[in-house]
């Protein structure tokens, strides 16, 4: 079973500019999280999405959006680019991403530089 | 609210030597308790986690975690590491009993094994 996609794995944007990031999650997975990684920040959460509608939301600004499809498929975009955007984005998907621990598998990121 | 403290940012150790990373966390409900690890230019992967039941548990790789609740650790520990074992690991808690399945990581601790 192939694991969580994310393209690209690396982009590079100019201040103000706008990205959108994709995830494909393993197949039969519903629920999508991302999570923004920065060296100051550490790993934090940004979103999940379950059957296309937004579940839980963290503390990042509006600029900060998402959207899931009817495939699952999740993608992520974020408008007004500034330069503390530049992170690894982490996608992650989970079976059914209810209580349970339901563990969560996670891609191999796209590396946003904004210059 | 929910936080995760790993004390130490690195830890250097000899091959074959044992190794503790510690992990503490503070949180008003019941959580699941998680350790990751990333690789260079990886994503995360899932190295054990505690549910319920038994308040140790193994990795297919050699290493364990104690869940103590009346300390609220949950120390990575591995008795023998292999230089393979480099990497950076993180400590991070799930809320039990909701539907949402947001993770609150640690800052992570570099494992830096040399010969």
């Amino acid at each position: 079973k192939a694991g969580v996609t994310q393209t690209p794995r690396y982009l590079i944007k100019t201040r103000g500019q706008q990205v959108t990031l994709s995830c494909s999650p393993i197949s039969g997975h519903r629920s999508v999280s991302w999570y923004q990684q920065t060296p100051g920040q550490g790993l934090q959460f940004l979103f999940e999405y379950f059957s296309e509608t937004q579940r839980n939301k963290g503390n990042f600004p509006g600029r900060f959006s998402g959207r899931q499809f009817s495939n699952s498929r999740s993608e992520m975009n974020v408008s007004t680019l500034e330069l503390g955007d530049s992170a690894l984005y982490l996608c992650a998907s989970s079976l059914l991403g209810t209580h349970g621990g339901n563990e969560q598998f996670f891609g191999p990121g796209t590396r946003l530089t904004v210059l | 609210a929910q936080s995760v403290t790993q004390l130490d940012s690195q830890v250097p150790v000899f091959e074959e030597a044992p190794v503790e990373l510690r992990c503490n966390y503070s949180s008003s409900v019941s959580v699941y308790l998680f350790w990751y690890v990333q690789y260079p230019n990886q994503g995360l992967q899932l190295l054990l986690k505690y549910l319920s039941g038994s308040t140790l548990v193994e990795s297919i790789n050699g290493f364990e975690a104690e869940f103590n609740k009346s300390q609220t650790s949950f120390h990575l520990r591995k008795p023998s590491v292999h230089i393979s074992d480099t990497a950076e690991y993180f400590c991070a808690v799930m809320t039990r009993g909701g539907t949402a399945s947001k993770l609150t990581f640690g800052t992570g601790t570099r494992l830096q094994v040399t010969l």
